[in-house]
């Protein structure tokens, strides 16, 4: 069974703050994916990135960074110098690397971002 | 491209009675998956179809869901009769198969079901 814990309930920063949100993850497959998704006001979950677990190089796009780190089951989420508009809920999943879809996923509970001007 | 798109946004029920979701995956999406996320839990997976066919239908909750993916196209979730536990955010999600290998999943907007 898989597992995703997503700590942070709600988080709330001032715009150009920087914020890291926290995922720690458990699965018994040697080989999976993870995901982070966002869901803004209009409901629909948007797709952030997929991460292979053998590839543990970070990633960075834009003012998105992404932290994995297999030892620690983790695989966090930074925004750097956030604005308005990254104003979301935030989630984190992990899929298994089993079959040919992506689409099966585990998810966390959701991290609630809000961004103050 | 029309993306994922789901009907209708909100749904409020009474209990027993019977409602059904409708869900028009992304055109030529081969992979159909269904998601409920009840208030403030996680979301949890129900079931995907593959095409018509139901690949995996581990997380449906119980006999009064059913899931029909007619032609493989657009799919449907009827729940009947409703219980007051039903209530959530139902997500629909396609994906496309390139190289055996299936494309992230897309999601819809989610349809709110309020069982009263």
């Amino acid at each position: 069974a898989q597992k995703v814990t997503q700590a942070q309930t709600e988080i709330s920063v001032v715009e150009k703050e920087d914020v890291t949100l926290d995922c720690v993850y458990e699965t018994r497959d040697t080989t999976y994916y993870l995901f982070w998704y966002k869901q803004p006001p209009s409901g629909e979950l948007v797709f952030l990135i997929r991460r292979n677990s053998f590839d543990e190089q970070n990633e960075i796009s834009g003012r998105y960074s992404w932290n994995f780190q297999k030892s620690t089951s983790s695989f966090n989420f930074t925004i750097t110098a956030s604005q308005v508009v990254d104003s979301a809920v935030y989630f984190c999943a992990v899929g298994d690397a089993g079959g040919t879809s992506y689409g099966k996923l585990t998810f966390g509970q959701g991290t609630i971002l809000t961004v103050h001007p | 491209e029309a993306g994922v798109t789901q009907f209708p946004s909100h749904s409020v029920i009474e209990k027993g009675q019977t409602v059904t979701l409708r869900c028009d995956p992304i055109s030529g999406h081969d992979n159909l998956y269904w998601y409920r996320r009840v208030m403030g839990k996680e979301i949890k997976f129900l079931l995907h179809f593959v095409k018509e066919s139901k690949q995996d239908e581990s997380g449906m909750p119980n006999n009064r869901f059913l899931a029909e993916r007619t032609g493989g196209t657009y799919s449907t979730l009827k729940v009947q009769p409703a219980e007051l536990e039903d209530s959530g955010v139902y997500f629909c999600a396609s994906s496309q198969v390139e190289g055996g290998k299936s494309t992230e999943a897309f999601f819809g907007q989610g349809t709110r079901l309020t069982v009263v």
